[in-house]
This record gives structure tokens, sequence and C-alpha cells, in this order.
């Protein structure tokens, strides 16, 4: 069935790095824009990142630039997030999620993976 | 950035009776809003695109109005399975969520 997968969450400390691994299947992976979304405990969802169909374009947020990097392996139908020089602020729990069309809404999400930031 | 302020932020709304959930954008977003359903330990879950188009399997008893700036999701005869915290979404300039709405049992 339509499927994605997280993994790769853990305790990190402050200033460290950690990569985070979505595993998709049940649909064309190769035809999909895929997003990776946040979600603070107790909080509401933050845009973290996109990556189009061919992992050519790549965006985003302020929050994460320059420390957050998004890439695809498209042979093995994986998205992946590399986060360095976290922060106590990047804790929360990581949604990937693939886009319904081209920049539309986010229609498949995966169950998440936990990130914590703590000394 | 696009700021969405969702109201209220927490509804009581009786079983078999009907919800509206308001969604109010910074800026247009012309008819690029989405809407979420998310139940505790789990993932949001895509219950309304472009404004007013039903995701697949989403039952006709949701839906979703509006345009530009203020937008309204309606839930009628409310089911046990529909309390739960509602987000909004636009992706018009690139994305940015509401704070939820918690829609209560009263």
């Amino acid at each position: 069935q339509v499927q994605l997968v997280e993994s790769g969450g853990g305790l990190v400390q402050p200033g460290g790095s950690l990569r985070l691994s979505c595993a998709a299947s049940g649909f064309t992976f190769t035809s999909s824009g895929m997003h990776w979304v946040r979600q603070a405990p107790g909080k509401g969802l933050e845009w973290v990142t996109l990556i189009s169909h061919d992992g050519i374009t790549k965006f985003y947020a302020d929050s994460v630039k320059g420390r957050f990097t998004i890439s695809r392996d498209n042979s093995k139908n994986t998205l992946y997030l590399q986060l360095n020089s976290l922060r106590v602020e990047d804790t929360a729990v990581y949604y990937c999620a693939r886009e319904l069309g081209s920049r539309e809404a986010l229609d498949i999400w995966g169950q998440g993976t936990m990130v914590t930031v703590s000394s | 950035e696009v700021v969405m302020t969702q109201s209220p932020a927490t509804l009581a709304v009786s079983p078999g009776e009907s919800a509206t959930l308001s969604c109010r954008a910074s800026q247009s977003v012309g008819s690029r809003l989405a809407w979420y359903q998310q139940k505790p330990g789990h993932p949001p879950r895509l219950l309304i695109y472009g404004t007013s188009t039903r995701a697949t399997g989403i039952p006709a008893r949701f839906s979703g109005s509006g345009s530009g700036t203020e937008f309204t999701l309606t839930i009628s005869s409310l089911q046990s399975e529909d309390f739960a915290v509602y987000f909004c979404q636009q992706y018009e300039i690139w994305y940015t969520f509401g704070q939820g709405t918690k829609l209560e049992i009263k």
C-alpha cells in the first residue's frame, strides 16, 4: 500500500548531527515532490524543506537554511534529511510527506521520527 | 511570511451537530488552502485542498469554502471520530500552517 516510513531519529547533543531517512512504497516516488515537516512537542506544524521529483530543486525554511540538507535517491525510493548544527529548538517529530502535485498540498504522510536535542 | 490564524483555538460541539472552523491568512493566498486533521500520536491527514476539494476517501460531511484571506472548514453531523485537531495550510507563498483548532466533545 501507499506508505512512507521514517527512521533515524534519536537523542543528540546541541551542535550534533543526525540523518533522517524516509522510505517510500506503493506510489511512483520518482514523479513526486517530497517535503519534511516538523512538529515540536505539543505544538503546531512547521514546514522545513522540499525537494523536486528529480532532486534538482530544493527549498528550505529560514529556520533551518544552512544547517539542514534534503536529498533523495530515486533508485532506492528514499528521501533523506541531514540535520547539522542541531539546536534545542530543533526538537520535534519530523514527518516526510508527498505533495499531491507540484507545489500542492501534502497528501501522504509518514508516521514521523522523533529528534530530541538536549545536553 | 504568510501568517495563518485559526479560530477558535478550542471548539466544543455535541456529536450529530455541525462545526465551523475558521482560518485567516495575513495576505491573499488565492484558493491554495488545505485543511488537515490530526489525532494524538498520528500524522496529519489531508482533508481538503484547493479550498474546497475533498481528498481521496474523505466523507462528504467535510466541506471547505472561502478565498483570498478568509477560509472555513465545516463538518456536518459530527461523528465520534471527527474530534481531533484541525490545521489549515497555505501553499501559495511557500508553506505555512495555522496553529490549530482543537475540536472536542461537548
